[in-house]
């Protein structure tokens, strides 16, 4: 069974970082593309970046380009996404999402397989 | 920038058929992909590829696409499909730049 865990809700002051996790299982780590999207609060669905655990080949939004940084460690099966410094601004719910790999377009597919979900608070 | 539009809402009693559009410039050469999300839960792949349903999705989930509009239909809609709709896709530069449209409210009562 394919499963995406994600690391445990936070809580942290602005001007903090973090970096929460997404652990995946069921399938092989390195052959698909990890996503990461964010929800704000009653909000919709954002794409922030993605990343290729097989060689770390990793995209981003020009959204969140320069406000994020995706990571993998592919000996432990597990993506990860951090910030430096939060705001307050960056309280939301983030999902992981796995892509499959279009490999005669180097790129990848629609996300099949979501993580349930980190919810960060940013509060002083 | 490239847009994926969507009705911020469709309402439906039980039974009847359910109709969610997305609208992006990119739709004729780009495939879409629908995602189911309830309050509380992760979303859940329902469709993709435009018209393929991913096994374990009931059979009244379909989707279609005609020019720049997909469409997800919820044919006899029950009050467990009670959610929010989001179409995925990507734009056609060579970018790949992912987005999701800005997502629907399904009320069936």
């Amino acid at each position: 069974e394919v499963q995406l865990v994600q690391s445990g809700a936070e809580v942290k002051k602005p001007g903090e970082s973090l970096k929460i996790s997404c652990k995946g299982s069921g399938h092989s780590f390195t052959s698909y593309w990890i996503g990461w999207v964010r929800q704000m609060p009653g909000k919709g669905l954002e794409w922030m970046g993605i990343i290729y655990p097989g060689d770390s080949d990793t995209r981003y939004s020009p959204s969140f380009q320069g406000q994020v940084t995706i990571s993998a460690d592919k000996s432990i099966s597990t993506a990860y996404l951090q910030w430096s410094s939060l705001k307050a601004s960056d309280t939301a719910i983030y999902y992981c999402a796995r892509h499959p790999r279009d490999v005669l377009a180097g790129t990848f597919f629609h996300p099949d397989y979501w993580g349930q979900g980190t919810l960060v608070t940013v509060s002083s | 920038s490239y847009e994926l539009t969507q009705p911020p809402s469709v309402s439906v009693s039980p039974g009847q058929t359910a109709r969610i559009t997305c609208s992006g410039d990119a739709l004729p050469k780009k495939y879409a992909s629908w995602y189911q999300q309830k309050s509380g839960q992760a979303p859940v792949l329902v469709i993709y590829e435009d018209t393929k349903r991913p096994s374990g999705i009931p059979e009244r989930f379909s989707g279609s696409s005609s020019g720049t509009v997909a469409t997800l239909t919820i044919s006899g809609a029950r009050v467990e499909d009670e959610a929010d709709y989001y179409c995925y896709s990507t734009d056609s530069s060579d970018n790949h730049s992912v987005l999701f449209g800005g997502g629907t409210k399904l009320t069936v009562l």
